[in-house]
Protein backbone atom coordinates (compact mmCIF):
# COMPACT_ATOMS: atom_id res chain seq x y z
CA UNK A 1 0.00 0.00 0.00
CA UNK A 2 1.56 3.99 -0.58
CA UNK A 3 2.51 5.74 2.18
CA UNK A 4 3.49 9.22 3.02
CA UNK A 5 6.59 10.47 1.54
CA UNK A 6 9.38 12.90 2.54
CA UNK A 7 11.63 14.28 1.22
CA UNK A 8 14.88 14.48 1.84
CA UNK A 9 15.10 12.41 4.34
CA UNK A 10 18.15 14.15 5.83
CA UNK A 11 18.91 17.56 5.65
CA UNK A 12 22.19 19.69 6.60
CA UNK A 13 21.92 23.46 7.06
CA UNK A 14 23.74 26.35 8.58
CA UNK A 15 22.27 29.25 10.58
CA UNK A 16 20.14 31.73 8.87
CA UNK A 17 19.75 29.28 5.98
CA UNK A 18 16.64 28.07 4.70
CA UNK A 19 15.08 24.36 3.98
CA UNK A 20 12.12 23.40 2.35
CA UNK A 21 10.85 19.98 3.07
CA UNK A 22 7.75 18.21 0.90
CA UNK A 23 5.21 15.43 1.87
CA UNK A 24 3.23 13.52 -0.73
CA UNK A 25 -0.18 12.45 1.14
CA UNK A 26 -1.84 8.76 0.79
CA UNK A 27 -3.31 9.06 -2.43
CA UNK A 28 -7.21 10.59 -1.80
CA UNK A 29 -6.41 11.51 1.40
CA UNK A 30 -7.81 14.94 1.88
CA UNK A 31 -5.83 16.03 4.88
CA UNK A 32 -1.99 17.20 5.87
CA UNK A 33 -0.57 17.71 9.20
CA UNK A 34 3.25 18.69 9.37
CA UNK A 35 4.86 17.52 13.31
CA UNK A 36 8.08 18.43 14.88
CA UNK A 37 9.99 16.13 16.77
CA UNK A 38 13.14 16.64 18.96
CA UNK A 39 15.79 14.30 20.45
CA UNK A 40 14.10 12.63 23.64
CA UNK A 41 10.61 14.28 23.11
CA UNK A 42 6.95 13.47 21.78
CA UNK A 43 5.72 14.96 18.55
CA UNK A 44 4.64 18.62 18.50
CA UNK A 45 1.94 19.49 16.08
CA UNK A 46 3.16 22.72 13.65
CA UNK A 47 0.10 23.11 11.37
CA UNK A 48 -2.64 21.48 9.34
CA UNK A 49 -4.56 21.72 5.91
CA UNK A 50 -7.56 20.52 4.78
CA UNK A 51 -8.58 20.59 0.99
CA UNK A 52 -5.72 22.67 0.68
CA UNK A 53 -6.58 25.46 3.33
CA UNK A 54 -5.20 25.48 6.53
CA UNK A 55 -7.50 23.78 9.57
CA UNK A 56 -5.57 24.61 12.83
CA UNK A 57 -2.65 25.72 13.84
CA UNK A 58 0.08 25.05 16.52
CA UNK A 59 2.89 26.67 18.10
CA UNK A 60 4.15 27.10 14.43
CA UNK A 61 7.43 29.69 14.31
CA UNK A 62 6.46 32.77 12.58
CA UNK A 63 9.85 31.97 10.63
CA UNK A 64 8.34 28.91 9.04
CA UNK A 65 5.38 28.97 6.44
CA UNK A 66 3.66 26.05 4.54
CA UNK A 67 1.22 25.75 2.15
CA UNK A 68 -1.08 22.37 0.55
CA UNK A 69 -0.90 22.54 -3.69
CA UNK A 70 -3.61 21.60 -5.82
CA UNK A 71 -2.45 17.83 -6.04
CA UNK A 72 -2.84 17.61 -2.53
CA UNK A 73 1.39 17.48 -1.57
CA UNK A 74 2.30 20.34 0.97
CA UNK A 75 5.38 22.15 1.80
CA UNK A 76 7.00 23.21 4.57
CA UNK A 77 8.76 25.84 4.38
CA UNK A 78 11.53 27.00 7.24
CA UNK A 79 13.83 30.62 7.03
CA UNK A 80 16.05 31.98 8.96
CA UNK A 81 17.41 28.15 10.56
CA UNK A 82 18.45 28.66 14.11
CA UNK A 83 20.10 25.33 16.55
CA UNK A 84 17.07 24.37 18.16
CA UNK A 85 15.21 23.62 14.38
CA UNK A 86 16.92 20.67 14.36
CA UNK A 87 14.84 17.47 14.52
CA UNK A 88 12.74 15.30 12.98
CA UNK A 89 10.11 16.94 10.95
CA UNK A 90 7.26 14.32 10.38
CA UNK A 91 3.64 14.83 7.46
CA UNK A 92 1.02 12.77 8.12
CA UNK A 93 -2.28 12.25 6.07
CA UNK A 94 -5.48 11.36 6.90
CA UNK A 95 -8.80 11.04 5.31
CA UNK A 96 -11.15 13.50 6.95
CA UNK A 97 -11.66 12.57 10.58
CA UNK A 98 -9.89 9.06 10.32
CA UNK A 99 -6.42 8.23 11.58
CA UNK A 100 -3.55 10.30 10.54
CA UNK A 101 -0.64 7.95 8.99
CA UNK A 102 2.92 9.35 9.23
CA UNK A 103 5.44 9.31 7.10
CA UNK A 104 9.30 8.49 7.51
CA UNK A 105 10.29 12.06 8.34
CA UNK A 106 12.86 14.48 7.58
CA UNK A 107 16.06 14.72 10.22
CA UNK A 108 17.34 18.32 9.65
CA UNK A 109 20.39 18.81 11.04
CA UNK A 110 21.86 23.36 11.77
CA UNK A 111 24.96 23.49 12.10
CA UNK B 1 -6.71 22.57 25.59
CA UNK B 2 -6.68 18.41 26.08
CA UNK B 3 -3.26 17.53 27.51
CA UNK B 4 -2.13 13.65 27.36
CA UNK B 5 -0.48 11.83 30.45
CA UNK B 6 2.11 8.91 30.46
CA UNK B 7 2.81 8.17 33.65
CA UNK B 8 5.71 5.43 33.01
CA UNK B 9 8.45 6.84 31.03
CA UNK B 10 9.79 3.20 31.05
CA UNK B 11 8.39 -0.47 31.82
CA UNK B 12 10.17 -3.64 30.65
CA UNK B 13 8.40 -6.67 30.06
CA UNK B 14 9.67 -10.56 29.21
CA UNK B 15 8.93 -12.12 25.96
CA UNK B 16 5.46 -13.92 25.79
CA UNK B 17 4.32 -11.96 28.81
CA UNK B 18 1.45 -9.01 29.07
CA UNK B 19 2.20 -5.94 29.49
CA UNK B 20 -0.04 -2.65 29.93
CA UNK B 21 0.73 0.70 29.35
CA UNK B 22 -0.91 3.67 31.12
CA UNK B 23 -2.17 6.71 29.73
CA UNK B 24 -4.72 9.53 31.11
CA UNK B 25 -6.18 12.68 29.10
CA UNK B 26 -8.26 15.44 30.15
CA UNK B 27 -10.65 17.38 27.57
CA UNK B 28 -13.95 19.26 27.73
CA UNK B 29 -15.18 17.80 24.17
CA UNK B 30 -17.58 15.19 23.67
CA UNK B 31 -16.52 13.94 20.08
CA UNK B 32 -13.07 12.78 20.10
CA UNK B 33 -10.35 10.13 19.49
CA UNK B 34 -7.44 8.40 20.71
CA UNK B 35 -4.58 6.06 20.00
CA UNK B 36 -1.48 4.47 20.40
CA UNK B 37 1.69 4.90 18.26
CA UNK B 38 4.48 3.07 18.42
CA UNK B 39 8.14 4.73 17.51
CA UNK B 40 10.90 1.64 16.97
CA UNK B 41 14.81 3.13 16.65
CA UNK B 42 13.69 3.47 13.07
CA UNK B 43 11.88 6.39 14.70
CA UNK B 44 8.94 5.71 12.07
CA UNK B 45 5.52 6.99 14.15
CA UNK B 46 3.43 3.39 13.64
CA UNK B 47 -0.62 3.56 14.26
CA UNK B 48 -1.19 0.12 16.40
CA UNK B 49 -4.55 0.77 17.45
CA UNK B 50 -7.19 3.68 17.75
CA UNK B 51 -10.61 3.87 20.10
CA UNK B 52 -13.95 6.18 19.13
CA UNK B 53 -15.16 7.74 22.32
CA UNK B 54 -18.57 7.29 21.57
CA UNK B 55 -17.83 3.74 21.32
CA UNK B 56 -18.30 1.73 24.92
CA UNK B 57 -16.51 -1.22 23.52
CA UNK B 58 -12.83 -1.34 23.91
CA UNK B 59 -10.94 -1.77 20.30
CA UNK B 60 -8.63 -4.47 20.01
CA UNK B 61 -6.01 -5.28 17.26
CA UNK B 62 -4.37 -8.75 17.22
CA UNK B 63 -2.39 -9.01 20.46
CA UNK B 64 -3.30 -5.16 21.01
CA UNK B 65 -6.06 -4.12 22.94
CA UNK B 66 -7.20 -1.06 25.15
CA UNK B 67 -9.34 -0.21 28.08
CA UNK B 68 -11.19 2.58 27.47
CA UNK B 69 -12.55 3.81 30.91
CA UNK B 70 -14.26 7.93 29.50
CA UNK B 71 -15.58 8.27 33.08
CA UNK B 72 -12.09 8.16 33.99
CA UNK B 73 -10.55 9.30 30.99
CA UNK B 74 -8.47 6.97 30.95
CA UNK B 75 -6.77 4.82 27.89
CA UNK B 76 -4.38 2.42 28.26
CA UNK B 77 -2.73 0.12 26.25
CA UNK B 78 -2.17 -4.16 26.47
CA UNK B 79 0.11 -5.74 25.14
CA UNK B 80 -0.40 -9.92 24.86
CA UNK B 81 2.06 -12.65 23.77
CA UNK B 82 4.87 -9.53 23.63
CA UNK B 83 7.39 -10.16 21.06
CA UNK B 84 11.27 -8.50 20.86
CA UNK B 85 10.18 -6.59 17.92
CA UNK B 86 7.19 -4.69 20.26
CA UNK B 87 10.08 -2.65 21.78
CA UNK B 88 9.52 0.80 20.94
CA UNK B 89 8.65 4.23 22.19
CA UNK B 90 4.82 4.08 22.66
CA UNK B 91 2.77 6.92 22.55
CA UNK B 92 -0.70 7.70 23.56
CA UNK B 93 -2.73 10.91 21.52
CA UNK B 94 -6.27 12.69 21.16
CA UNK B 95 -7.56 13.96 18.40
CA UNK B 96 -10.72 16.77 18.72
CA UNK B 97 -12.89 14.88 16.31
CA UNK B 98 -14.83 17.84 15.50
CA UNK B 99 -13.49 19.76 13.60
CA UNK B 100 -11.52 18.27 10.35
CA UNK B 101 -7.99 18.62 10.56
CA UNK B 102 -7.72 18.50 14.08
CA UNK B 103 -4.20 17.82 15.50
CA UNK B 104 -3.02 14.68 17.54
CA UNK B 105 -2.14 16.02 20.92
CA UNK B 106 0.42 12.87 22.28
CA UNK B 107 1.60 11.80 25.87
CA UNK B 108 5.21 11.79 26.80
CA UNK B 109 5.88 8.32 25.72
CA UNK B 110 6.57 5.27 27.43
CA UNK B 111 9.95 3.27 26.52
CA UNK B 112 9.04 -0.48 26.43
CA UNK B 113 12.00 -3.06 26.65
CA UNK B 114 11.22 -6.74 25.71
CA UNK B 115 13.75 -9.28 27.16
CA UNK B 116 14.54 -12.42 26.17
Amino acid sequence: AAGVIQSPRHLIKEKRETATLKCYPIPRHDTVYWYQQGPGQDPQFLISFYEKMQSDKGSIPDRFSAQQFSDYHSELNMSSLELGDSALYFCASSLTYNEQFFGPGTRLTVL
Amino acid sequence: AQTVTQSQPEMSVQEAETVTLSCTYDTSESDYYLFWYKQPPSRQMILVIRQEAYKQQNATENRFSVNFQKAAKSFSLKISDSQLGDAAMYFCAFMNGETSGSRLTFGEGTQLTVNP
